[in-house]
């Protein structure tokens, strides 16, 4: 069975605060790994791709990658309360792309 | 531009009726997928046309049936639905699906519909 796993959380952070989400997968053939951000009742929002091991930042938003430890996680800097959402880990590989459940962050004012 | 537009946003239906789910893409994306999503859990893969073709059944049920009438098209026809069929009902497009650097297979997703199956 292919699992994507995820701390269900809830994660709470204050606002200003780095906000870390982590997923880790068992498929070690994996080779592209994505970020979604799911507000309560809307569909699933790409934050980020990536698929070499390190780091990769677009914004607030780090997204790393350590396919030997097979885990990526998602940083968000200088968390605000519109960050209060679910957010996905994906991991594709041939053709299957596997979601994890999810965890939900909220950023209090 | 990544937009998926789905029609409609809402739908309503009692067990003996046949309806349809529309989504259209005009990205040049030839992968389109159908989700399905019940409350607080993630999206479960329902089919995927790949090049206008069926390529993955996700073992489904029969009163699910696909449709991809062209590249930009992905229809869901919906018969005979129990009420354990009420979700969002997501669709989703990728350039392809090879997987590897570049993101030709980065998923977009649509609004979604949110059926309610009486």
């Amino acid at each position: 069975q292919k699992e994507v796993e995820q701390n269900s959380g809830p994660l709470s952070v204050p606002e200003g605060a780095i906000a870390s989400l982590n997923c880790t997968y068992s498929d070690r053939g994996s080779q592209s790994f994505f970020w979604y951000r799911q507000y309560s009742g809307k569909s699933p929002e790409l934050i980020m791709f990536i698929y070499s091991n390190g780091d990769k930042e677009d914004g607030r938003f780090t997204a790393q990658l350590n396919k030997a430890s097979q885990y990526v996680s998602l940083l968000i800097r200088d968390s605000q309360p519109s960050d209060s959402a679910t957010y996905l880990c994906a991991v594709y590989n041939n053709n299957d792309m596997r979601f994890g459940a999810g965890t939900r962050l909220t950023v209090k004012p | 531009d990544t937009e998926v537009t789905q029609t409609p946003k809402h739908l309503v239906m009692g067990m003996t009726n046949k309806k349809s789910l529309k989504c259209e893409q005009h990205m040049g994306h030839r992968a389109m997928y159908w989700y399905k999503q019940k409350a607080k859990k993630p999206p479960e893969l329902m089919f995927v046309y790949s090049y206008e073709k069926l390529s993955i059944n996700e073992s489904v049920p029969s009163r699910f049936s696909p449709e991809c009438p062209n590249s930009s098209l992905l229809n869901l026809h919906l018969h005979a639905l129990q009420p354990e069929d009420s979700a969002l009902y997501l669709c989703a497009s990728s350039q392809d699906r090879t997987s590897g650097a570049g993101g030709a297979d980065t998923q977009y997703f649509g609004p979604g519909t949110r059926l309610t199956v009486l």
